[in-house]
């Protein structure tokens, strides 16, 4: 299986910070990476698909970029509301695989 | 616009068998443009992909429940299920449904998850 490896595990930012965080495959696998937010106690929710095509109602402060093994989601500006976990996912191939995820702190 | 929601027991006794149902409304279940995906999340851990089944029969599994696991779909109900048995302390978790979307309109194939349900506690505990 494609492992994802996230950095860094956890941040503290403040409002208004440039935020960015990584991901990195343990292969090639092309643009077939997405992230997602978990706010705590809340589901998943889709952000970015194929690396940079943000979801419909995203804000357009979430961007994302890369290619083959290493990725990037960035924040642009740090709302107070994007406090939450950051996951990535690669859709490559099975089994499907997610990161270790980033927790996103102010 | 589509909603998912999880249902089934919150604790299972070891060795037995762990079942929940996806209850999927504003849209249909029988798209063969979707994979109606189950994913878990142990309590402070991260996501866990456990497989999917679609309309078209393809059903795929991570490799270390595929001996365990069986994902269906009932079109006359509108639902997907998840079956794993002879759970373990291990399987202990927060399991989501979601919809597996594939895009396959531009250069290459995409898969995302979108929506979600909103998550339903399994504890394995005697």
């Amino acid at each position: 299986a494609i492992q994802m490896t996230q950095s860094p595990s956890s941040l503290s930012a403040s409002v208004g910070d440039r935020v960015t965080i990584t991901c990195r495959a343990s292969q090639a696998i092309r643009s077939d990476l997405g992230w997602y937010q978990q706010k705590p106690g809340k589901a998943p929710k889709l952000l970015i698909y194929a690396v940079s095509n943000l979801q419909s109602g995203v804000p357009s402060r979430f961007s994302g970029s890369g290619s083959g093994t290493d990725f990037t989601l960035t924040i642009s500006s740090l709302h107070p509301e994007d406090i939450a976990t950051y996951y990535c996912l690669q859709d490559y191939n099975y089994p499907l695989t997610f990161g270790g995820g980033t927790k996103v702190e102010i | 616009q589509v909603q998912l929601l999880e249902s089934g027991p919150g604790l299972v006794k070891p060795s037995q068998t762990l079942s929940l149902t996806c209850s999927v409304s504003g849209g249909s279940i029988n798209s063969i443009s979707y994979y109606w995906t189950w994913i878990r999340q142990p309590a402070g851990k991260a996501l866990e992909w456990i497989g999917h089944t679609s309309p078209s029969g393809s059903n795929i599994y991570i490799p270390s429940l595929e001996s365990r696991v069986t994902i269906s779909l009932d079109t006359s109900k509108n639902h997907f299920s998840l079956r794993l048995t002879s759970v373990t302390a291990a399987d202990t978790a927060v399991y989501y449904c979601a919809r597996g979307v594939r895009d396959c309109s531009g250069v290459s194939c995409h898969s995302w998850f979108d929506p979600w349900g909103q998550g339903t506690l399994v504890t394995v505990s005697s």
